[in-house]
């Protein structure tokens, strides 16, 4: 066990609408980062979040926002879904920058019919 | 935009047999280097990461990765393989500079060991 948590497990949806996934780091961790894991591409880094403010930016589609909030905690928006967005999405949480161990939580896997 | 090549898609050996994964990256500039591992059902952790000092670094369950900058590499060895090693490997680097970071995962490398 990692420490980080995500919830949901999965998520299944219709192309067209919006979910969001949450991220809880660990205790003490100030940065959160969001993945997506897909066949096709692999792991992508999408979006870093240190202490409440976007520090990195990686491929992250414009449909897709993410914030983190006072108590650390983060969560992803993803919108009008497409069947490409099905994947599986990782957070991860480190002490500090992009430099420190990134500790991943186990992902949510949302799947877009 | 940044790239990190892992060549081999999924790597079969037998147990005891040396291993050696590669990755290389097509930046010139300041690079961090990572190995991950994602064994079965489990989340990512890391196994070893570089970021200056000896090119060699040791890491975890008797894991190694030589950084060599001429090359752009930065392979993962290990001298014994275990059943246990059966997982997907993972290299990513940073980029820095400027006063900003990209980071970049490789595809991964499956590695299944036969006992």
């Amino acid at each position: 066990d990692s420490g980080v948590t995500q919830t949901p497990k999965h998520l299944i949806t219709a192309t067209g609408q919006r979910v969001t996934l949450r991220c809880s780091p660990r205790s003490g961790d100030l940065s959160v980062y969001w993945y997506q894991q897909s066949l096709d591409q692999g792991l992508q880094f999408l979006i870093q979040y240190y202490n409440g403010e976007e520090r990195a930016k990686g491929n992250i589609l414009e449909r897709f926002s993410a914030q983190q909030f006072p108590d650390l905690h983060s969560e992803l928006n993803l919108s009008s879904l497409e069947l490409g967005d099905s994947a599986l999405y990782f957070c991860a949480s480190s002490v500090a920058g992009l430099d420190a161990e990134q500790f991943f939580g186990p992902g949510t896997r949302l799947t877009v019919l | 935009a940044q790239s990190v090549s892992q060549h081999n898609h999924h790597v079969i050996l037998s147990e005891a047999a040396s291993l050696e994964l590669g990755c290389n990256y097509s930046y010139g500039g300041t690079v961090n280097l990572f190995w991950y591992v994602q064994y079965p059902g489990q989340h990512l952790q890391l196994l070893l990461k570089y970021f200056s000092g000896d090119p060699l670094v040791k890491g975890i369950k008797g894991f190694e990765a030589e950084f060599i900058k001429s090359k752009f590499s930065f392979n993962l060895r290990k001298p014994s393989v275990q059943w246990s090693d059966t997982a997907e490997y993972f290299c990513a680097v940073i980029y820095s500079g400027a006063g900003s970071y990209q980071l970049t995962f490789g595809k991964g490398t499956k590695l299944s060991v036969i006992p």
